[in-house]
């Protein structure tokens, strides 16, 4: 089966250092999503990008944060001057179309970013 | 309004039992409802999603029960198996102003099948 997948698994970084995560959606599909989950928390949505601009963000998303689709296959979540309340899991996912019946959303394994 | 309010927090069942899950959401413009299924270390995993059109929905021992007038919904875990062991989250989406759609998930159940 076709999967999201994430680099890096894990990665520490320090306060205020800039952080980019990497994800290689399914081949296939038109629809990115970056949702994180703080630890023992739910998972919560950023930001969603479809034919190369933002569709929608949250507010978490704020001008910290940026996304990318530097070539065919990547897509980048920029972390600007990390804080501590950064410290989560970031999922990447992906769509083939919109997330609603009959089109699955699926998600990467997650990269957990620690900063200290 | 974006809230979508889950419960338990945790939940131990015997192996063959039914696991009940439960969500409440407040706004009614969302039109998907799924359900997650979420393993340590992995990613959330569709389990099942279930359209406000209907008020139930069955694959194989996962039901979702859907009272639109109540504004809730729950899964329904038959037959439990200590494989299901995991966290499942609710979710419900609607059509926002881009061109994709968001999930907003619930605070997730801890699922413990005891053998």
């Amino acid at each position: 089966e076709p999967e999201v997948t994430q680099t890096p698994s894990h990665q520490v970084t320090q306060m205020g250092q800039e952080v980019i995560l990497r994800c290689v959606p399914i081949s296939n599909h038109l629809y990115f999503y970056w949702y994180r989950q703080i630890l023992g928390q739910k998972v919560e949505f950023l930001v969603s990008f479809y034919n190369n601009e933002i569709s929608e963000k949250s507010e978490i998303f704020d001008d910290q944060f940026s996304v990318e689709r530097p070539d065919g296959s990547n897509f980048t979540l920029k972390i600007r001057s990390t804080k501590l309340e950064d410290s989560a899991m970031y999922f990447c996912a992906s769509s083939r179309d919109r997330v609603d019946s009959g089109n699955t959303i699926y998600f990467g394994e997650g990269s957990w970013l620690t900063v200290v | 309004q974006q809230q979508v309010k889950q419960s338990p927090q945790s939940l131990i069942v015997q192996k063959g039992g039914i696991s009940i899950i439960n969500c409440a959401y407040e706004n009614t413009a969302f039109d998907y409802f799924p359900w997650y299924q979420q393993f340590p270390g992995k990613g959330p995993a569709l389990l099942i999603a279930i359209r406000p059109d209907v008020s139930e929905k069955k694959e194989g021992r996962f039901t979702i029960s859907f009272n639109k007038s109540a504004k809730q919904f729950s899964l329904h875990i038959m037959d439990s198996q200590p494989g299901d062991s995991a966290t499942y989250f609710c979710a419900a989406s609607m059509l926002g102003s881009g061109s994709a759609r968001q999930l907003t998930f619930g605070s997730g159940t801890q699922l413990t099948v005891l053998p």
